[in-house]
C-alpha cells in the first residue's frame, strides 16, 4: 500500500525565501509528525499533529517554523524567510493510533532543503 | 552532551557474523525504546520496539535494555548482506512518539 508521501524530494531556494513541505500521510492515519534529520545525525522532533490539531510545537526551533494541518490529513511544514542553517532533510512520519505503544511509526523518504 | 549517546560506526563484517549496536541515555524518564533501520536515501523503519527493561527477540534481532545502566542494544545473528543499513536508536518518556534519536551507526556487511 502506499506510505507516507512527502514533496517535493528536493528543494533548493536561497536565502530569505519562504517554502511549504508537503506531507500526506497513510491513509486513516491518527497522529503525524514532523521531524528535522541533519546529517549523520538521527533524526529530530519538531512538532505533531493528532487528526488537526496541534499537540506540541516544542520542537520548532523559531517562530519561522510553522505547521498545520487544517483537515486531520495532508500537512504543511511552512519555513519563512529561510537561512542556511535551516538545510537538512525534512522527514514525516504518521501513525495509526495515539502512543507508541499501540502502532509504529511509519516516515516518509523527506524533503532534502537546501538554502542557498 | 547529548540525551542519547550512540557508539559511532561504521562498522564492517563478514556475512554470518553477529552484529552488536549500542546506546546510552541520560534521561531517565525514558520508558519506552526503539530500534530504527534506515536505508539509503530511505526514511528510517521501525524495526524492534520494548517497552521498559528486558529482553525481546524477533526472528535474527534481539533487543535488550538494561534501565538501571541507561543502556540499550541490538543484537543482529547470522548477519546478511541486506542487513546493511543505518541503525537508529530511539526512545520516548511519554508515549506520544516524540522521540530522542541516537545518531545512528552505519553497518555494512560483506558477501
Amino acid at each position: 500500500g502506499a506510505g507516507v508521501s512527502q514533496s517535493p524530494r528536493y528543494k533548493v531556494t536561497k536565502r530569505g525565501q519562504d517554502v511549504a513541505l508537503r506531507c500526506d500521510p497513510i491513509s486513516g492515519h491518527v497522529s503525524l509528525y514532523w521531524y528535522r534529520q541533519a546529517l549523520g545525525q538521527g533524526p529530530e522532533f519538531l512538532t505533531y499533529f493528532n487528526y488537526e490539531a496541534q499537540q506540541d510545537k516544542s520542537g520548532l526551533p523559531n517562530d519561522r517554523f510553522s505547521a498545520e494541518r487544517p483537515e486531520g490529513s495532508i500537512s504543511t511544514l511552512t519555513i519563512q524567510r529561510t537561512e542556511q542553517r535551516d538545510s537538512a532533510m525534512y522527514r514525516c512520519a504518521s501513525s495509526l493510533s495515539l502512543g507508541t505503544s499501540n502502532s509504529p511509526l511509519h516516515f516518509g523518504n523527506g524533503t532534502r532543503l537546501t538554502v542557498t | 552532551q547529548k540525551e542519547v549517546e550512540q557508539d559511532p560506526g561504521p562498522l564492517s563484517v563478514p556475512e554470518g557474523a553477529i552484529v552488536s549496536l549500542n546506546c546510552t541515555y541520560s534521561n531517565s524518564a525514558f520508558q519506552y525504546f526503539m530500534w530504527y533501520r534506515q536505508y539509503s536515501r530511505k526514511g528510517p523503519e521501525l524495526l524492534m520496539y520494548t517497552y521498559s527493561s528486558g529482553n525481546k527477540e524477533d526472528g535474527r534481532f534481539t533487543a535488550q535494555v538494561d534501565k538501571s545502566s541507561k543502556y540499550i542494544s541490538l543484537f543482529i545473528r547470522d548477519s546478511q548482506p541486506s542487513d546493511s543499513a543505518t541503525y537508529l536508536c530511539a526512545m520516548d518518556s511519554s508515549n506520544d512518539y516524540k522521540l530522542s534519536f541516537g545518531a545512528g551507526t552505519t553497518v555494512t556487511v560483506r558477501a
